[in-house]
């Protein structure tokens, strides 16, 4: 059964610490998506890729995040420096798209990250 | 306005309820509609699509109303494992990704 897997699952840290996280989207998929959410807000799209193309990242403050595609088995969410407001679940998504939105996307398990 | 909004809820409903969730939606362009679940502290998963002639998936029906642009969930027959927040979700065309709802909290009780 193809998942998406994220690591890590769990990930406290100071404020001003750097924080990565990883996903592997599932193998075919060629659409990978990263979202945040937090109760106040939803879920909220900061970025997305095709084909390991950054399409969109209007939704990332870019001073602080970074998001990238090194090959098609592995995106990359990246904080630095991290903060307190950005303590939230990061979730990645795959799909599969013969157009630009794909007909499903399958989630990850999340990054739960709290930034003390 | 929002993009896609839901009444948050909760909903508490029996068991053997019929419940229904609306959602609108702002952009008069969207060209794709879904329901996702997502059950506490888990990843949203796909319930099913929304199809302009609606659709029915076991005790689940979905319907679209392009004209007052809204989207509809109905669950007959609930169960304690329906329990979970639903999501709404719409897609435009072109380069627009999909856009969540917040999700409406759904709790069945025995």
């Amino acid at each position: 059964d193809a998942r998406v897997t994220q690591t890590p699952r769990d990930k406290v840290t100071e404020m001003g610490q750097e924080v990565t996280m990883r996903c592997q989207p599932i193998l075919g998929h060629n659409t990978v998506f990263w979202y945040r959410q937090t109760m106040m807000q939803g879920l909220e799209l900061l970025a997305y890729f095709r084909n390991r193309a950054p399409l969109d990242d209007s939704g990332m403050p870019k001073d602080r995040f970074s998001a990238e595609m090194p090959d098609a088995t592995l995106a990359t969410l990246k904080i630095q420096p991290s903060e307190p407001r950005d303590s939230a679940v990061y979730f990645c998504a795959s799909g599969l798209a013969p157009g630009l939105v794909p007909e499903t996307q399958y989630f990850g398990p999340g990054t739960r990250l709290l930034v003390l | 306005r929002k993009e896609v909004e839901q009444d948050p809820g909760p909903f508490n409903v029996p068991e053997g309820a019929t419940v229904a969730f609306n959602c609108t939606y702002s952009n008069s362009a969207s060209q794709s509609f879904f329901w996702y679940r997502q059950d506490c502290r888990k990843e949203p998963k796909l319930l099913m699509s929304v199809y302009s002639s609606g659709n029915e998936d076991g005790r689940f029906t979905a319907q679209l109303n392009r004209a007052s642009q809204y989207i509809s969930l109905l669950i007959r027959d609930s169960k304690l494992s329906d329990s979970a927040t639903y999501l709404c979700v719409v897609g435009g065309s072109g380069n627009t990704p999909l856009v969540f709802g917040k999700g409406t909290r759904l709790s069945v009780i025995a």
